[in-house]
Parts: C-alpha cells; sequence; structure tokens
C-alpha cells in the first residue's frame, strides 16, 4: 500500500508555544490529505480537510485560528497546534487519499502540553 | 449523510478461535466501505475495502468481509485468531456524494485474544 508519513512522531512542548507536525505522502501525489484527533480509547475524529494551493475545510467546533492547516505540494501537509494548551494533548493522525477513495495513514503524532 | 455503528466495543477471544467483529452503517447512496486495524500507538492500516464489486471481499491477513446491503451490514470475520490481531479495528464509510471524500469511523472494537 502507499505509504504516508508524519514527524514528529512524539513531541512534548510547554503550554503557550506552537507545534508544527509535518505529513508526508511518499509514493503518490495527494491533492487532498486529513487531519484528524484522537483520544485515548476513542475513535478518530475528523478536524479537518486540507487542499492543496487553497484554504482548508474545517470541521465544525475546530479552531482554525488554533490549528492552522498548511497544504503547499502535493506532498506536504502541515498541522500547526498554536498557543497549545494541555487540552491540546492528543494523538494526530493524517491521511492522503488517493484516486478510488481510499486513504492511507500515517503512523500519528503524540503531543503532550505540559 | 453517513454514519456507522460497531456494535461491540469490545470482543475477546481465544487463539485460534473464529472473531466476527460487527459493523452497521447508514449512508444515502451506494457507499464505500473499510475495515481499518490499529495497533497501540500507531497509525491505521488498511485490513480491506468494498467498493461495489464483489460483496464478499478477503483482506490481509486472513481478514474477510461481507457487504450484505438488504441488512446495511459490514461484518469482519476471520476463521481463526492469532495473538497478533489483537488491536483496536474501525469500520468506516466513504460516500462520494453524501460527503466527498470524508471518511465517517465507527467507534471502534477493541479485540482481545487470550492465549
Amino acid at each position: 500500500g502507499a505509504v504516508v508519513s508524519q514527524h514528529p512522531s512524539r513531541v512534548i512542548c510547554k503550554s503557550g508555544t506552537s507545534v508544527k507536525i509535518e505529513c508526508r505522502s511518499l509514493d503518490f501525489q495527494a491533492t487532498t490529505m486529513f487531519w484528524y484527533r484522537q483520544f485515548p480509547k476513542q475513535s478518530l475524529m475528523l478536524m479537518a480537510t486540507s487542499n492543496e494551493g487553497s484554504k482548508a475545510t474545517y470541521e465544525q467546533g475546530v479552531e482554525k485560528d488554533k490549528f492552522l492547516i498548511n497544504h503547499a505540494s502535493l506532498t506536504l501537509s502541515t498541522l500547526t497546534v498554536t498557543s497549545a494548551h494541555p487540552e491540546d494533548s492528543s494523538f494526530y493522525i493524517c491521511s492522503a487519499g488517493r484516486t478510488g477513495g481510499t486513504q492511507y495513514f500515517g503512523p500519528g503524532t503524540r503531543l503532550l502540553v505540559l | 449523510a453517513q454514519s456507522v455503528t460497531q456494535l461491540d466495543s469490545h470482543v475477546s477471544v481465544s487463539e485460534g478461535t473464529p472473531v466476527l467483529l460487527r459493523c452497521n452503517y447508514s449512508s444515502s447512496y451506494s457507499p464505500s466501505l473499510f475495515w481499518y486495524v490499529q495497533h497501540p500507538n500507531k497509525g491505521l492500516q488498511l485490513l480491506l475495502k468494498y467498493t461495489s464489486a464483489a460483496t464478499l471481499v478477503k483482506g490481509i491477513n486472513g481478514f474477510e468481509a461481507e457487504f450484505k446491503k438488504s441488512e446495511t451490514s459490514f461484518h469482519l470475520t476471520k476463521p481463526s485468531a492469532h495473538m497478533s490481531d489483537a488491536a483496536e479495528y474501525f469500520c468506516v464509510v466513504s460516500d462520494v456524494r453524501a460527503a466527498g471524500n470524508k471518511l465517517t469511523f465507527g467507534g471502534g472494537t477493541r479485540v482481545l485474544v487470550k492465549p
């Protein structure tokens, strides 16, 4: 299957700082990428749809000014958690879609805000 | 609108016995359906997908699922569980006409395999 990478895999930061997470599709071009958030023992919640060359589309209840998404190329999307607080601690997962609808998921990034 | 219900939040089986994970979906059109597996602190791996071809879909690691439109179900089965099957499993629906490229996830089923 297709390969999607995320970096970093784990990050610990102080409250009030910003954290950038990268999502790369390594062997195909993805015009659309998706960002999810997963709390412990829960399912994935879609945060936003990242569109190459245009603004991201955010799901209801997700603050676009807090979770900045940039999709500058067909293989890279970034999620920046601005002014992170402890309640932002979570597992963040990205995915990239191929033609036919199958999405391939990155390995996830564990964020811990102290 | 589209939605997915996984009927069991936890399933416990003995190694070597069959596994059944139940999933019901709701979609206004003709959906694509997926099963993904997630091991602890890992991303999601695609097990199999249904996209309006054969209703019985075979996936990786001996898993298969059957699409039953009349029952709006897409249950996942494996004839003989292995210890490495212990993980979280997600049933997912996608309907381009209903929701574009968005996926809708079920709540997940945690599988425990006893030796």
